[in-house]
């Protein structure tokens, strides 16, 4: 089992749609976890973080964590063309080690 | 301002030929991070290190090697030893602890000619 998995292939909603996706991690000591947008060419930027189960909100963005299932999501409301961009996934243990998943592209139709 | 920085953007290096990246944070960060990633691919993990002079290997770090000589600097240098070097090679900090993220630096982008 790979330590972060973003299984979902590319992503296509349409503009103004709710845009999903998913992430599944191996390690129950894991602490944190990490959204970032990625464009092509660039380096990642962090969108979102959560550290307890739940959600949190950040405008058009929420988080979900569920440490039983050992699973977090993230949500895109009101998706917009800016928003089409792959999605990593990255989780961070007690050790300070941060892994990331093989990321979602999202692509936002107009 | 503050940030980190990666040096050079681009860099092409012949076959057999050792090369390091530069990278460089003014942000007082304890931890740092090298990371390669290949087309369509995710961040896979290099090597790490939490404080200055001790570092971690990470999940691909045959072919690589690192210093941690000071807080600021992380240099990472592709050896020979490593068979498929072209890449996009990130690097990252964030402060030592679990609750905190990480912040890149703009990438290097290794082609092997």
């Amino acid at each position: 089992q790979k330590e972060v998995e973003q299984n979902s292939g590319p992503l296509s909603v349409p503009e103004g749609a709710i845009a999903s996706l998913n992430c599944t991690y191996s390690d129950r000591g894991s602490q944190s976890f990490f959204w970032y947008r990625q464009y092509s060419g660039k380096s990642p930027e962090l969108i979102m973080f959560i550290y307890s189960n739940g959600d949190k909100e950040d405008g058009r963005f929420t988080a979900q964590l569920n440490k039983a299932s050992q699973y977090v999501s993230l949500l895109i409301r009101d998706s917009q063309p800016s928003d089409s961009a792959t999605y990593l996934c990255a989780v961070k243990g007690g050790n300070n080690r941060l892994a990331f998943g093989k990321g979602n592209q999202v692509v936002v139709i107009p | 301002d503050g940030g980190i920085t990666q040096s050079p953007k681009y860099l092409f290096r012949k076959e057999g030929q050792n090369v390091t990246l530069s990278c460089e944070q003014n942000l007082n960060h304890d931890a740092m991070y090298w990371y390669r990633q290949d087309p369509g691919q995710g961040l896979r993990l290099i090597y790490y290190s939490q404080i200055v002079n001790d570092f971690q290997k990470g999940d691909i770090a045959e072919g690589y090697s690192v210093s941690r000589e000071k807080k600021e600097s992380f240099p990472l240098t592709v050896t020979s030893a490593q068979k498929n070097p072209t890449a996009f090679y990130l690097c990252a900090s964030s402060i030592r602890g679990p609750a905190t993220e990480a912040f890149f630096g703009q990438g290097t982008r290794l082609t092997v000619v």
